[in-house]
C-alpha cells in the first residue's frame, strides 16, 4: 500500500458527461500528480499541482482540469467526455515540488469506461 | 517516435532464470531512471531509482544505465512467480518532476 488514496475505483459513464476523481497524497506530501494510463499511448503524465499551485502541465486535454484544495487532496475534472477518454486514471504524490531526486508514489488508480 | 521505447513482450521466462529488461531513450537531458513494477490493475510501485550510468543492486534486483548509449536495463534473478507484472521503465530530466515512461513490458514467469 503506497499510502495514496484514489476514489472512486471504477466509474462507468457516458458520452458528453462530466465525472469527478479524487486523490489523497500520502501523508506529508505536498504535490500531487495525474497520470492516464490507456492501452495505445501507455502511461502519460496529464498535471502535477504542488501545494495548491499548478506546477506542470503535459499533454492534459481541454476538457480535462484539476485542483489541489488545502488539505491537499486533488481532484480530477473530466468533462466532455469521449469513447477515447476511457483509461486507467493514477494519481502519484511526493514530498516536493520538483526536487529531482523525489520519489512518486502511485495510487490504485480509477477505472474509467465511457459508453 | 515515442521518447522512451521499450519491448512490450510478453516474455516468458522459467522460475529460478534470470529475467533481463531494457529500455531506449532519445532525449539527453532525461538524467533520473526508475523501474517501475504493476500487477494487473493496480497502480505502478517503485522497484528501483537511478541517477548516473552503472550499476545498483537491490536484493535480486539490479539496474544499469547506460547513457553514453541511452540505455537502461534490469535485471531479476532467481526469478519467481510472484514477479509475473507489467514493468515499467520511467525517466525525467533535472528541471521538473514529470515521468516520461516506457510502454511497459509484461513479464511471465512460469513455476
Amino acid at each position: 500500500d503506497s499510502g495514496v488514496t484514489q476514489t472512486p475505483k471504477h466509474l462507468i459513464t457516458a458520452t458528453g458527461q462530466r465525472v469527478t476523481l479524487r486523490c489523497s497524497p500520502r501523508s506529508g506530501d505536498l504535490s500531487v500528480y495525474w497520470y492516464q494510463q490507456s492501452l495505445d499511448q501507455g502511461l502519460q503524465f496529464l498535471i502535477q499541482y504542488y501545494n495548491g499551485e499548478e506546477r506542470a502541465k503535459g499533454n492534459i486535454l481541454e476538457r480535462f482540469s484539476a485542483q489541489q484544495f488545502p488539505d491537499l487532496h486533488s481532484e480530477l475534472n473530466l468533462s466532455s467526455l469521449e469513447l477515447g477518454d476511457s483509461a486507467l486514471y493514477f494519481c502519484a504524490s511526493s514530498v516536493g515540488g520538483g526536487v529531482s531526486t523525489d520519489t512518486q508514489y502511485f495510487g490504485p488508480g480509477t477505472r474509467l469506461t465511457v459508453l | 517516435q515515442k521518447e522512451v521505447e521499450q519491448d512490450p513482450g510478453p516474455l516468458s521466462v522459467p522460475e529460478g532464470a534470470i529475467v533481463s529488461l531494457n529500455c531506449t531513450y532519445s532525449n539527453s537531458a532525461f538524467q533520473y531512471f526508475m523501474w517501475y513494477r504493476q500487477y494487473s490493475r493496480k497502480g505502478p510501485e517503485l522497484l528501483m531509482y537511478t541517477y548516473s550510468s552503472g550499476n545498483k543492486e537491490d536484493g535480486r534486483f539490479t539496474a544499469q544505465v547506460d547513457k553514453s548509449s541511452k540505455y537502461i536495463s534490469l535485471f531479476i534473478r532467481d526469478s519467481q512467480p510472484s514477479d509475473s507484472a507489467t514493468y515499467l521503465c520511467a525517466t525525467k530530466g533535472t528541471a521538473g518532476n514529470k515521468l516520461t515512461f516506457g510502454g511497459g513490458t509484461r513479464v511471465l514467469v512460469k513455476p
